[in-house]
């Protein structure tokens, strides 16, 4: 059972546009949700996060957005650069102190020049 | 400074082959994370440990051990290694626990046979 769900395996969008990948979650109890980048033959590196107290944390060119009613978030990325291109993963945690973070199964993001 | 360090990179066993996957980090974290990564699964967590002489299992932990060993190392052990534990496997830390930021090593491919 999939709990946290990135439908959209990939996405190409062109450099200097709004690039948009969402992410839906189906438990309510997840208070904390991240958002992790991905370049090939190298680890995950944390992007953004939000609490579920929020619905709106914004960090240069990223911005995440939380849509609690609607089990939704989502990254913007503006504008949208070359090395924007990797895979990007979001995540959500159920309560602080819970070691384990719910990963989504990742959105290839390609930026085409 | 290097971060979270994993080896070796590459491995492949045969089935019923046991081995060790080191991971060593030196930002003086507490906490440290065992993920495996498969196609369409997201990453999933196998063990963790909260602090320097504690580890709990996570969501897919069968087949596995881990030890750690100080506070900058924490290993994983195959002690007979099945085709279903082929994986990109992730070793991670993280500050405290409860610390959603977490750092990956850039990972070990193991391939069972």
């Amino acid at each position: 059972d999939q709990q946290v769900k990135q439908n959209s395996p990939s996405l190409s969008v062109q450099e200097g546009r709004i690039s948009i990948l969402n992410c839906d979650y189906t438990n309510s109890m997840f208070d904390y949700f991240l958002w992790y980048k991905k370049y090939p033959a190298e680890g995950p590196t944390f992007l953004i996060s939000i609490s579920s107290i929020k619905d709106k944390n914004e960090d240069g060119r990223f911005t995440v957005f939380l849509n609690k009613s609607a089990k939704h978030l989502s990254l913007h990325i503006v504008p949208s650069q070359p090395g924007d291109s990797a895979v990007y993963f979001c995540a959500a945690r159920i309560d602080f102190g819970n070691e384990k973070l719910t990963f989504g199964t990742g959105t290839r993001l390609t930026i085409i020049p | 400074n290097a971060g979270v360090t994993q080896t070796p990179k590459f491995q492949v066993l045969k089935t019923g082959q046991s081995m060790t996957l080191q991971c060593a980090q030196d930002m003086n974290h507490n906490s440290m994370y065992w993920y495996r990564q498969d196609p369409g699964m997201g990453l999933r967590l196998i063990y963790y440990s909260a602090s320097e002489g504690t580890t709990d299992k996570g969501e897919v932990p069968n087949g596995y051990n881990v030890s750690r060993l100080n506070k900058r190392e924490f290993s994983l052990r195959l002690e007979s290694a099945a085709p279903s534990q082929t994986s990109v496997y992730f070793c991670a830390s993280s500050e405290n626990r409860g610390n959603e930021k977490l750092f990956f090593g850039s990972g070990t491919q193991l391939s069972v046979l």
